[in-house]
């Protein structure tokens, strides 16, 4: 089984409608980030989470909200979609007792029509 | 501002002989290095790291080389393999209240050829 899973791989929605990713680990690390990844472009960090009760903004926070229900769940969620929100998502992991080294998820292809 | 630079998108090799992939960084306070490969439909896989206190790192196939006066690291694939054909991600962490923050290049595919 994956370490860390992301559901749904694939989503089409229309612009305004509310999404919500979701990320699970089974690696009992406790740092959880979401990055997008647009065509050409390098991974941008969205939010992320150093502890259950520790969220922070990164690079790209504005339109996206996230919640951290418990060290193995992050979800990510786009309050109201609109088409330039339209990338690969991806989930990461680290341990904050080991090196900065992160695990990714398999990713979720988001389509805003 | 693009702090982790990877200037060549693409990279064809034959296989059997050495693949090279750059990187350049801005920011003197990054002090950890990663490499990422990234098959379509997957998520990023982690590859290999080098600390600021090396300037080598090996393992097996794969060894990052980590230049800091000139801000450059390279990652050699010998001999490469057409399972190497992937996209490979430079990431770079470090500095004051970045602790885990990876800040990513925007990537090289890598073509093996038969």
């Amino acid at each position: 089984d994956a370490d860390v899973t992301q559901t749904p791989r694939n989503r089409i929605t229309k612009t305004g409608k509310r999404i919500m990713l979701e990320c699970s680990q089974t690696k009992g690390h406790d740092r959880m980030y979401w990055y997008r990844q647009d065509p050409g472009l390098g991974l941008q960090l969205i939010y992320y989470s150093f502890d259950v009760k520790d969220i922070n903004k990164g690079e790209i926070s504005d339109g996206y909200s996230v919640s951290r229900q418990a060290q193995a769940k992050f979800s990510l969620s786009l309050e109201s979609a609109i088409p330039n929100q339209t990338a690969l998502y991806f989930c990461a992991t680290s341990d904050r007792r080991s090196t900065d080294t992160q695990y990714f998820g398999p990713g979720t292809r988001l389509t805003v029509l | 501002d693009q702090q982790v630079k990877q200037n060549s998108p693409s990279l064809s090799v034959q296989e059997g002989r050495i693949s090279i992939l750059n990187c350049d960084y801005t920011n003197s306070m990054f002090d950890y290095f990663l490499w990422y490969k990234k098959y379509p439909a997957e998520g990023p896989t982690f590859l290999i790291s080098i600390s600021s206190i090396k300037d080598k790192n090996e393992d097996g196939r794969f060894t990052v080389f980590l230049n800091k006066s000139a801000k450059h690291l390279s990652l050699h694939i010998v001999p490469s393999q057409p399972g190497d054909s992937a996209v490979y991600f430079c990431a770079a962490s470090g500095g004051t209240g970045t602790a885990s923050k990876l800040t990513f290049g925007t990537g090289t595919r890598l073509q093996v050829m038969l």
